[in-house]
């Protein structure tokens, strides 16, 4: 089965900083990858999917790139409100194994 | 608007049996692939079990094979996951989603429901 490794397990950063998230798969799977976003207590949403297309309703400082087996979840400017744990996730085939996690603090 | 509505969580002692179920509305439920997904407590998310439109394809993680069974009722606009054996390491909020897939346009999870927490404690 295809692994799933996100980095860093967590990290800090400040409001306006740009960061940077990596998920990387065992096998390629080309651009099925999605990224969810999970704040505390709360049901996880779909951000990103293919890659690198925005969910509707999904902020533009947000954004995915990669294909194959490396991955990028990039917030432009960190705000207050994107304090949250963040997984990919392969859904080309079963199956369909998250990352797991990334947790963003300020 | 679309919502997915599980139950049937609760306190379980192991060994015992547990089903869950998901109710779906505000969309055609029958053109879904539906997922089960867990979340240990303090934990990341773990895929359970996925079955396709027509229940011809499913499929299970290894770690709930051989103890766990989903299925739906595309007339009741429902999901279920029925759990037997139950483990400790079993205990999580369940959560059912759904995903749209064809053979042409694969997209992940784009709803979830709210949770259904299961704890398997003697």
């Amino acid at each position: 089965d295809i692994q799933m490794t996100q980095s860093p397990s967590s990290l800090s950063a400040s409001v306006g900083d740009r960061v940077t998230i990596t998920c990387r798969a065992s096998q390629a799977i080309s651009s099925h990858l999605a990224w969810y976003q999970q704040k505390p207590g709360k049901v996880p949403k779909l951000l990103i999917y293919g890659a690198s297309t925005l969910q509707l309703g999904v902020p533009s400082r947000f954004s995915g790139s990669g294909s194959g087996t490396d991955f990028t979840l990039t917030i432009s400017s960190l705000q207050p409100e994107d304090v949250a744990t963040y997984y990919c996730q392969k859904y080309n085939s079963a199956p369909l194994t998250f990352g797991g996690g990334t947790k963003v603090e300020i | 608007e679309v919502q997915l509505g599980e139950s049937g969580g609760g306190l379980v002692k192991p060994g015992g049996s547990l089903r869950l179920s998901c109710a779906g509305s505000g969309f055609t439920f029958s053109d879904y692939t539906m997922n089960w997904v867990r979340q240990a407590p303090g934990k990341g998310l773990e895929w359970v079990s996925s079955i396709s439109t027509t229940s011809y394809y499913i499929y299970y993680a290894d770690s709930v094979k051989g103890r766990f069974t989903i299925s739906r009722d595309n007339a009741k606009n429902s999901l279920y996951l029925q759990m037997d054996s139950l483990r400790a390491e079993d205990t999580a909020m369940y959560y059912c989603a759904r995903r749209w897939y064809t053979p042409m346009d694969i997209r992940p999870f784009d709803y979830w429901g709210q949770g259904t927490l299961v704890t398997v404690s003697s």
